[in-house]
């Protein structure tokens, strides 16, 4: 069966410092990929979304960056958080067409201080 | 452009009563898809249910069931007895290329 893991759980990072967020997928191949970030109390944005390796589409510009190295690894970057970065991050991944189900990572809670 | 919209921000019940979850959407596609997650306190989305355009059955799947009207727009989502673990934030979403678009999403306390 397919899983989805995402690394750190939890992050505290002081205004100014990079980012490094990371997500794998198990048990499938050439997998869709996205970057979600949820403000507290806020619905899900979309950030990027990933059909193959180096394939990166971006939904919002902001001072962060999507990479996809590996065919079932997406890390998500920014040289230099802001306070407004803070939020939970969610990954997710899906197969076949553009309709398929979307199946959740754990999630990543990022306080920019 | 395609639009979720979820009116209900907050929903409060006391255990074993029904609650209906609206969910209206936009989109000028013929062919699209709707969902369903759910959102515990721990944060991850768990999927519950994807319903394409030219289906309108109503499914049902234990406590849980899905009114789908085109003429509407909507796809409600209804708990029958509701119990506390029932307790979450619920997305609705549309799927159009490659792209989900959710909705705000609502709250559901039920209290014992």
């Amino acid at each position: 069966s397919q899983t989805i893991h995402q690394w750190p759980a939890t992050l505290v990072q002081p205004v100014g410092s990079p980012l490094s967020l990371e997500c794998t997928v198990e048990g499938t191949s050439n997998p869709n990929l996205y970057w979600y970030r949820q403000a507290a109390g806020r619905g899900l944005q979309l950030l990027f979304y990933s059909v193959g390796i180096g394939q990166i589409s971006s939904e919002v510009p902001q001072n962060l960056s999507a990479s996809r190295p590996q065919d079932r690894q997406f890390i998500l970057s920014s040289k230099k958080l802001l306070l407004s970065d803070s939020g939970f991050y969610l990954c997710a991944w899906s197969v076949g067409v553009s309709t398929d189900t979307q199946y959740f990572g754990p999630g990543t809670r990022l306080t920019v201080l | 452009a395609q639009k979720v919209t979820q009116a209900q921000t907050e929903i409060s019940v006391v255990e074993k009563e029904d609650v209906t979850l609206d969910c209206v959407y936009e989109t000028r596609d013929t062919t699209y898809y709707l969902f369903w997650y759910k959102q515990p306190p721990s944060g991850e989305l768990v999927f519950l249910i994807r319903r394409n355009s030219f289906d309108e059955q109503n499914e049902i799947s234990g406590r849980y069931s899905w009114n789908f009207q085109k003429s509407t727009s909507s796809f409600n989502f209804t708990i029958t007895a509701s119990q506390v673990v029932d307790s979450a934030v619920y997305f609705c979403a549309l799927s159009y290329f490659n792209k989900f678009y959710f909705g705000s999403g609502t709250k559901l306390n039920v209290k014992p």
